[in-house]
């Protein structure tokens, strides 16, 4: 246990449907980040969150939509995905104080599939 | 962008070392870091290298080389459960983390 919570775990949709992921952090930190994780590639960070803004969104399709209502919680909004968006979809938190070993903790992931 | 290369797979035998390389190539640098992530499961994190040099907690060590672009996790005394995927990743100058694409190591009895 890390102390980042995701549900649901596993997650079946069809590309007409709405859905959402969340993610609950139990650290007290003040930075949360999405991240997309496919088969054999690199993990590729989608959005980040610090001090409830959104500071980073990197390219991400319009079908992906953040919310993060407070410091602990953050929601994945999924809507008419694509089959290639099946992923495992990480969420992570940390403290970010401007320097330091800040590491991130990682939840268990949500294991996407889009048919 | 960023650039990181880490080899695919390693394979050794119970009880041995091996050594898991990472080259990077990135705009400015803020530090670079180890995880673990077993199948199924969450990255942890395994150890932090900002400054040149050697940082050793137990069985596992990681070296930095900024000038070369270069760092290595040691894994001593290979156990089986150390079988796992390791991810290098390096901190850039805006403090975002950009991750390798993992090293599955394989350990054997």
């Amino acid at each position: 246990e890390t102390g980042v919570t995701q549900t649901p775990r596993h997650l079946v949709m069809g590309m007409t449907n709405k859905k959402s992921l969340k993610c609950e952090q139990h650290l007290g930190h003040n930075a949360m980040y999405w991240y997309k994780q496919s088969a054999k590639k690199p993990l590729e960070l989608m959005f980040v969150y610090s001090l409830e803004e959104r500071v980073e969104n990197n390219s991400v399709p319009s079908r992906f939509s953040p919310e993060c209502p407070n410091s602990s919680h953050l929601f994945l909004h999924l809507h008419t995905l694509q089959p290639e968006d099946s992923a495992l979809y990480l969420c992570a938190s940390s403290q970010d104080e401007g320097g330091g070993a800040y590491e991130q903790y990682f939840g268990p992931g949500t294991r996407l599939t889009v048919t | 962008g960023q650039n990181i290369d880490q080899p695919t797979e390693m394979t050794a035998t119970e009880g041995a070392i091996v050594q898991i390389n990472c080259t990077y190539q990135t705009s400015g640098f803020n530090g670079l870091f180890w995880y673990q992530q077993h199948a199924g499961e969450a990255p942890t994190f395994l150890s932090y290298n900002v400054l040149d040099g050697l940082e050793e907690k137990g069985r596992f060590s990681s070296f930095l080389s900024r000038s070369k672009g270069y760092s290595y996790l040691l894994l001593k005394e290979l156990q089986m459960k150390d079988s796992a995927s390791y991810l290098c990743a390096v901190r850039d100058s805006d403090y975002k983390l950009s991750f390798g694409a993992g090293t599955t190591v394989t350990v054997r009895a």
